[in-house]
């Protein structure tokens, strides 16, 4: 599995951009780079997968630079909702062997 | 709408008790999963399977146990050789390829009171 290291905490202002960076190093050749959120007391929730270069959807922007040895969670104009921990995950499918390895995550609070 | 249903979401325990959490999905997902996580930490692996009636052990399978004998449902024993079970469970599903990305339920706080 493909270890992931992101920030252990981050604070930003209500209205302002947000990005969270992850370095997966080892990343090999099948991986998608995945990126869920959770909620105190909830189970994590899809944000965005991608593979390389950029992926947009209505909720985030992922970046992933060309080596894919890291990624970036761009949250647009992030509201006190964001609140929440986002974790970065890399792995592939192979029969047998489809298990995620979720480290700490990133804690990002909104302040007002 | 398709999803996962865990119940109870609240369950207490006694010392020395067994006690099961259910984990039901209707999304025609083949790979089910068992997480723990604790107060501010990540998510750790207990059991995963792939297909039914097959099962592995994840990264702290000790006084765990599950079975699959349904597409549908993946429940997990709490046993007594747990010596440490407070804490929040939750299950997810997952379709044939990494990039379908897992769903989770809304997990199940066990408290050994």
């Amino acid at each position: 599995l493909a270890k992931t290291t992101q920030p252990i905490s981050m604070d930003s202002y209500e209205g302002q951009e947000v990005n969270i960076t992850c370095s997966h190093n080892n990343i090999a050749t099948n991986d998608y780079i995945t990126w869920y959120q959770q909620f105190p007391s909830q189970g994590p929730r899809f944000i965005i997968q991608g593979y390389k270069t950029k992926v947009t959807n209505e909720v985030a922007s992922l970046f992933i630079p060309a080596d894919r040895k890291s990624s970036t969670l761009s949250l647009p104009r992030v509201s006190l909702s964001d609140t929440a921990v986002y974790y970065c995950l890399v792995g592939a499918y192979f029969y047998g062997n489809n298990r995620l390895a979720f480290g700490k995550g990133n804690q990002v609070v909104v302040i007002p | 709408d398709g999803g996962i249903t865990q119940s109870p979401k609240y369950l207490f325990r006694k010392e020395g008790q067994n006690v099961t959490l259910s984990c039901e999905q209707n999304l025609n997902h083949d790979a089910m999963y068992w997480y723990r996580q604790d107060p501010g930490q990540g998510l750790r692996l207990i059991y995963y399977s792939q297909i039914v009636n097959d099962f592995q052990k994840g990264d702290i399978a000790e006084g765990y146990s599950v079975s699959r004998e349904k597409k549908e449902s993946f429940p997990l024993t709490v046993t007594s050789a747990q010596k440490n079970p407070t804490a929040f469970y939750l299950c997810a599903s997952s379709g044939t390829a990494f990039y379908y990305g897992y769903t989770f339920g809304s997990g199940t706080r066990l408290t050994v009171v």
